[in-house]
């Protein structure tokens, strides 16, 4: 079974470009999480989708960001316009079973530098 | 308030020997799990152990074992026999109420470096 894959793995961009990350949920996994650690502080929690739905996006920073999963599968993060504090690791993370002590299923991370 | 406390950003251990992490949460559920995570350089996030909080017994998996101490909020990981791949990340996690969709949150991240 393949794992959650996120591309790319690195992206460094200017100040006031674009840049979409993608997720890869593992196949069958409906519930998609969104998570980002900034400058080695704690993993952040910025949304999570059950199937296409966004279920809970709380801890999206504002407006700049914009996450969807059309059609219940992959997911694209989008950052625009992009600015220096938004440098970090977005990671990616899917489970399967609705049961409390399912653990999430980890990509690799972007690691995303905007100078 | 912070949800989950590690207090120990660093930390040493000499191969063969048995290392504590500690974690210590907040919450005012009474169903909640807890997670541990481990993060090498390579940058992947692979899932160590779960204790649930009716769960009676600590939690084990191989090397990994759960120190929970409910009525303190802490939730100690231990790894016995440390070995050199040990040297990583460490995460606790805290996932609150009874929806598994509810989402995790993490502490700040313990790095252990076992030394030969």
């Amino acid at each position: 079974e393949a794992g959650v894959t996120q591309f790319p793995s690195h992206s460094v961009i200017e100040k006031g470009q674009t840049v979409t990350l993608r997720c890869d949920p593992i196949s069958g996994h409906d519930n998609l999480y969104w998570y980002r650690r900034v400058m080695g502080k704690e993993i952040k929690f910025l949304l999570h989708f059950v199937k296409e739905s966004k279920q809970d996006e709380s801890g999206m920073p504002n407006n700049r960001f914009l996450a969807e999963r059309t059609g219940g599968t992959y997911s694209t993060l989008k950052v625009q316009p992009a600015e220096l504090e938004d440098s970090g690791v977005y990671f990616c993370a899917s489970s399967q079973e609705a049961r409390r002590r399912s653990p999430l299923h980890f990509g690799n991370g972007t690691r995303l530098t905007v100078t | 308030a912070q949800k989950i406390t590690q207090t120990q950003p660093g930390m040493f251990v000499q191969e063969k020997e048995a290392v504590t992490l500690d974690c210590t949460y907040d919450t005012s559920d009474q169903s909640y799990g807890l997670f541990w995570y481990k993060q090498p350089s390579s940058g992947e996030m692979i899932f160590l152990i779960y204790q649930g909080s009716y769960d009676e017994q600590n939690a084990t998996e191989g090397r990994y074992s759960l120190n929970f101490q409910k009525a303190r909020k802490s939730a100690n990981l231990v790894i016995s026999a440390s070995q050199l791949g040990d040297s990583a990340m460490y995460f606790c996690a805290m996932r609150e109420g009874w929806a598994a969709g509810n989402k995790l949150t993490f502490g700040g991240g313990t790095r252990v470096l076992v030394k030969p």
